[in-house]
């Protein structure tokens, strides 16, 4: 079973309008984080924003903030003010923390290609 | 302060040849993560390290991949022989116990001929 799911492959949005990407995820695990990553043209892995599981607010980071909703397992990621420079991949991945608290892989989903437009 | 450094950027090869990817971590990290990523299999975990130590290896696909960090500031994936599936973005990420955020490097495109 997917551990997470993106289930919109391509979005556009006009710039300077508001965009979600959607991602769900399937975890028994009750300790958990979850990442957004957005992978522009150029190919680099650049690090948005964090999730915790156990965290009480939602994360924002700027123009970027996490939509968590924990008994829907959802987290999606809402843009604000889209600028052209933000058009790219953007990816969700969650960690999963095992038992004895050492650090563990993230699994990332297949992505949402975001394009801005004038 | 510099991130986690890959090179090289670019490696062209024949079928059958050895590469060599190499990976500076973010200095201060004890985690170093080798990712694969293809159109196919999409951003996969090959290997990740933890002080110097190899932790999970169960993503790696066969005997012809390896893996070392020798020491804290360095490691390197080699891959003999290489074949044209082995064709793929190879990123390097690092972090530290404690914080959650994995930090990639610019990642290393291989063509395998």
């Amino acid at each position: 079973a997917q551990k997470i799911t993106q289930t919109q492959p391509g979005m556009f949005v006009q710039e300077k309008e508001a965009v979600t990407l959607d991602c769900t995820y399937d975890t028994s695990d009750p300790s958990y984080g979850l990442f957004w990553y957005k992978q522009p043209s150029s190919g680099e892995m650049i690090f948005l924003i964090y999730q915790g599981s156990y965290d009480q607010q939602n994360a924002t980071e700027g123009r970027y903030s996490l939509n968590f909703q924990k008994a829907r397992k959802s987290a999606n990621l809402v843009i604000s003010a889209s600028q052209l420079g933000d058009s790219a991949m953007y990816f969700c991945a969650m960690r999963e923390r095992r038992s004895g608290g050492t650090a563990s892989k993230l699994t990332f989903g297949t992505g949402t290609r975001l394009q801005v437009t004038l | 302060d510099a991130g986690v450094i890959q090179s090289p950027r670019h490696e062209v090869t024949e079928m059958g040849q050895e590469v060599t990817l190499r990976c500076k971590p973010i200095s201060g990290h004890d985690y170093l993560f080798w990712y694969r990523q293809t159109m196919m299999r999409g951003l996969e975990l090959l290997i990740y390290f933890n002080n110097n130590v190899p932790i999970d290896d169960s993503g790696m696909p066969e005997d012809r991949f390896s893996a070392k960090m020798p020491n804290a500031s360095f490691s390197t994936l080699k891959i003999q022989p290489s074949e044209p599936r082995d064709s793929a973005v190879y990123f390097c990420a690092s972090s530290f116990y404690g914080q959650e955020t994995q930090y990639f490097g610019p990642g290393t495109r291989l063509l395998v001929l």
